[in-house]
């Protein structure tokens, strides 16, 4: 079956520190595709980023990176040099390809709230 | 360019009371979803509709229904509200292929009393 799991609850970081958030998941499909969003504290949800399983290329935009590992079903989330603004709730999320099992599923995990304190 | 509206943006109902949640969106997209959000507990998945004329329970369909009206339409209904429903809803869209995001509604605030 499909889960994400986001085991950082909460995180309190001082502005400038760099943190990671962490995302490991559960499939049995051999393609699917990887999110993460934003929930800044207006409640809005902002889409960052989308990875193919195919993809393991890491990537980078700004200070933000992301680190897609298959052998251990993870896939990372890092800022560096942390600002005030970059607090909210980050999720990630997993989607099936359509054609699997219940395709076109979108689960998300249970979020991480990030603090950063001036 | 809309994107994804949901209404009513806030709603109280008492217990026993019925509702329909509404939920439009206007990027042609295949796939609707809807969403409940509760404290620590994440973005849960009540039902969701791969493409239209198809609909499929997620993890938390108990108590709810829905209705794909359209390509464009994805109404979530809850027959007889109980407090434990209360939550923020959220509505969002995306194409049926997987490597593409969803888009989200900006949320439905209900209680129930």
């Amino acid at each position: 079956a499909q889960k994400v799991t986001q085991a950082q609850t909460e995180i309190s970081v001082v502005e400038k520190e760099d943190v990671t958030l962490d995302c490991v998941y559960e499939t049995r499909d051999t393609t699917y595709y990887l999110f993460w969003y934003k929930q800044p504290p207006s409640g809005e949800l902002v889409f960052l980023i989308r990875r193919n399983s195919f993809d393991e290329q890491n990537e980078i935009s700004g200070r933000y990176s992301w680190n897609f590992q298959k052998s251990t079903s993870s896939f990372n989330f890092t800022i560096t040099a942390s600002q005030v603004v970059d607090s909210a709730v980050y999720f990630c999320a997993l989607s099936e390809s359509p054609s699997y099992n219940q395709g076109g599923k979108l689960i998300f995990g249970q979020g991480t709230e990030l603090s950063v304190k001036p | 360019n809309a994107g994804v509206t949901q209404t009513p943006k806030f709603q109280v109902l008492k217990t026993g009371q019925s509702m329909t949640l509404q939920c439009a969106q206007d990027m042609n997209h295949n796939s609707m979803y809807w969403y409940r959000q509760d404290p620590g507990m994440g973005l849960r998945l009540i039902y969701y509709s791969a493409s239209e004329g198809t609909t499929d329970k997620g993890e938390v369909p108990n108590g709810y229904n829905v209705s794909r009206l359209n390509k464009r339409e994805f109404s979530l209904r809850l027959e007889s509200a109980a407090p434990s429903q209360t939550s923020v809803y959220f509505c969002a869209s995306k194409k049926l292929q997987g490597n593409t995001e969803a888009f989200f509604g900006q949320g439905t605030r209900l209680t129930v009393v």
